[in-house]
């Protein structure tokens, strides 16, 4: 069945550094890849998306890259700030999801520090 | 677009009693999800509606749980006889059929569920 994992958390950083965080994927077929954040007190957000290989998804200065010889949809941002501290979920959807519906990992918990 | 919303936003409750809660979709979006989300884990599907039919239940659906979406517009989420381990947060989410995997889910801000 599909699957994701991504790194676990919690990832604490200081401000203006590099972020990182792994994710990787199990899937039947060919899926297109998600990553949602979670503020505080927030429901889930869409951050991004790719929908086939080599495809870059980017928003806010975030990127992933679909990459689909080692199935991974890494996060990656250049220089976080403290807004970004949140819950970051990667997920994935293909036909053999009910309805589309998305598979998320756990989750990795981002504290930015000033 | 007036995002999803869902209500109560909180709930506690007495073991045994009955819940139930609701999510009114984005207006055109006709695909709804429900998931549960607990502590430190990723939102787990529930189930999902196509217009009003619901076409999938996933086996962490007990049989407690009921999930109904008359018209094809709002729907709601019962669970009965509650237990301790139901507490939790629950999404709704819904999307738009067209775009298939594409199509992104659009989140709720959920309901947190303790049941005491």
């Amino acid at each position: 069945g599909n699957s994701v994992t991504q790194m676990e958390g919690p990832v604490t950083l200081s401000e203006e550094a590099f972020l990182t965080i792994n994710c990787t994927y199990t899937a039947t077929g060919y899926p297109s890849l998600f990553w949602y954040v979670q503020y505080p007190g927030e429901g889930l957000q869409l951050l991004l998306k790719a929908t086939k290989a080599d495809d870059k998804g980017s928003n806010k200065g975030f990127e992933a890259t679909y990459r689909k010889e080692t199935t991974s949809f890494h996060l990656e941002k250049g220089s976080v700030q403290v807004s970004d501290s949140a819950v970051y979920f990667c997920a994935l959807s293909d036909y053999s999801n009910s309805g589309y519906a998305l598979n998320f990992g756990k989750g990795t918990s981002l504290l930015v520090t000033p | 677009d007036t995002g999803v919303s869902q209500d109560p936003r909180h709930k506690i409750t007495k073991r045994g009693q009955n819940v139930t809660f609701r999510c009114d979709p984005i207006s055109e979006h006709n695909r709804l999800y429900w998931y549960r989300q607990t502590l430190g884990q990723g939102p787990e599907f529930l189930t999902y509606f196509q217009n009003e039919a619901q076409l999938e239940k996933s086996r962490l659906l007990s049989d407690r749980f009921s999930a109904e979406r008359p018209k094809g517009s709002f729907s709601t989420l019962e669970i009965q006889r509650t237990e301790q381990g139901d507490s939790a947060m629950y999404l709704c989410a819904s999307s738009s059929v067209g775009g298939g995997a594409n199509s992104p889910l659009h989140f709720g801000n959920g309901t947190r569920l303790t049941v005491t």
